[in-house]
C-alpha cells in the first residue's frame, strides 16, 4: 500500500525558510523510475507544480520558483525534503507530496493528504 | 503560449455527456493528464497517457486530443462527478510541468 505524508510547520514567518518533509511507504527510491514531486494549492486557487526528485537524484524545479527551492531525498528513510526560502504571504497554501509515474506523460498517482502552511507574522 | 488554459466553469445535466477542454501549444506534442478534486480533498488522478485510467476510475471518463486542445469527456454525468478538474502537462521547456487553472464542473 502506497502512502505519503507531509510534515512541517503550519505557520511560517515572512522571509523565513520553509522546510517540509514527505515520508512515504509502499515504494522506494532504490527502484528505477521512482519519482516524487511537490505540488501546492493556495486557498481557492489552482494547483501549482513546484519540484521533483527522481530515483537517480535528478532534480527539477518550477521556472518561477527555482531560485527559492531545493529538494533532496533520504533513500534509507523513505523521505523527501523540500525547502523554500524567503517565504511570503502569497506562498500560503496546502503543500502536497505526490508520487509521480510516467507513461506517455508524467502522472501523479498517489497524493499525500497535504499540509496547510500559512505565512504570517 | 506555453501556458495551459481551461474554462473556469462548466455545467452538465445529470446523465448527459460533458467535455472539459484544456488548451495550450504544448499539447500539440505532449499528453495531458487529468485530476479530479472535491472540496477539502486531495486531487485524484483520473486519466493519463493516451486514455489510461487508474484502478477504480470508471470508463465514463475518457480523453481526446486535437491540435492544441486536450479534452476530458465524462459520459452519463453523475452527481458524484461534481468537482474541480485540472489538466497537467509538460511545458515546452524540457523537464518542467504545469497545471491549468482548473474547471469547476456542476452537475445539474
Amino acid at each position: 500500500q502506497v502512502t505519503l505524508k507531509e510534515s512541517g510547520p503550519a505557520l511560517v514567518n515572512p522571509r523565513q525558510t520553509l522546510t517540509l518533509t514527505c515520508t512515504f511507504s509502499g515504494f522506494s527510491f532504490n527502484t528505477s523510475g521512482i519519482r516524487v514531486s511537490w505540488i501546492r494549492q493556495p486557498p481557492g486557487k489552482a494547483l501549482e507544480w513546484l519540484a521533483r526528485i527522481d530515483w537517480d537524484d535528478d532534480k527539477f524545479f518550477s521556472m518561477s520558483l527555482k531560485t527559492r527551492l531545493s529538494i533532496s531525498k533520504d533513500t534509507s528513510k523513505n523521505q523527501v525534503v523540500l525547502s523554500m526560502t524567503d517565504m511570503d504571504p502569497v506562498d500560503s497554501a496546502t503543500y502536497y507530496c505526490v508520487r509521480a509515474g510516467y507513461f506517455h506523460s508524467i502522472y501523479y498517482d498517489y497524493w499525500g493528504q497535504g499540509i496547510r502552511v500559512t505565512v504570517s507574522s | 503560449s506555453s501556458d495551459l488554459t481551461q474554462d473556469p466553469a462548466v455545467s452538465v445535466a445529470l446523465g448527459q455527456t460533458v467535455k472539459i477542454a484544456c488548451r495550450g501549444d504544448t499539447l500539440r506534442n505532449n499528453f495531458a493528464t487529468w485530476y479530479q478534486q472535491k472540496p477539502g480533498q486531495a486531487p485524484v488522478l483520473v486519466v493519463y497517457g493516451e486514455n489510461n485510467r487508474p484502478s477504480g476510475i470508471p470508463d465514463r471518463f475518457s480523453v481526446s486530443r486535437l491540435g492544441d486542445t486536450a479534452s476530458l469527456t465524462i459520459a452519463g454525468a453523475r452527481a458524484e462527478d461534481e468537482a474541480d478538474y485540472y489538466c497537467h502537462s509538460r511545458h515546452n521547456i524540457e523537464n518542467h510541468w504545469l497545471f491549468a487553472g482548473g474547471t469547476k464542473l456542476t452537475v445539474l
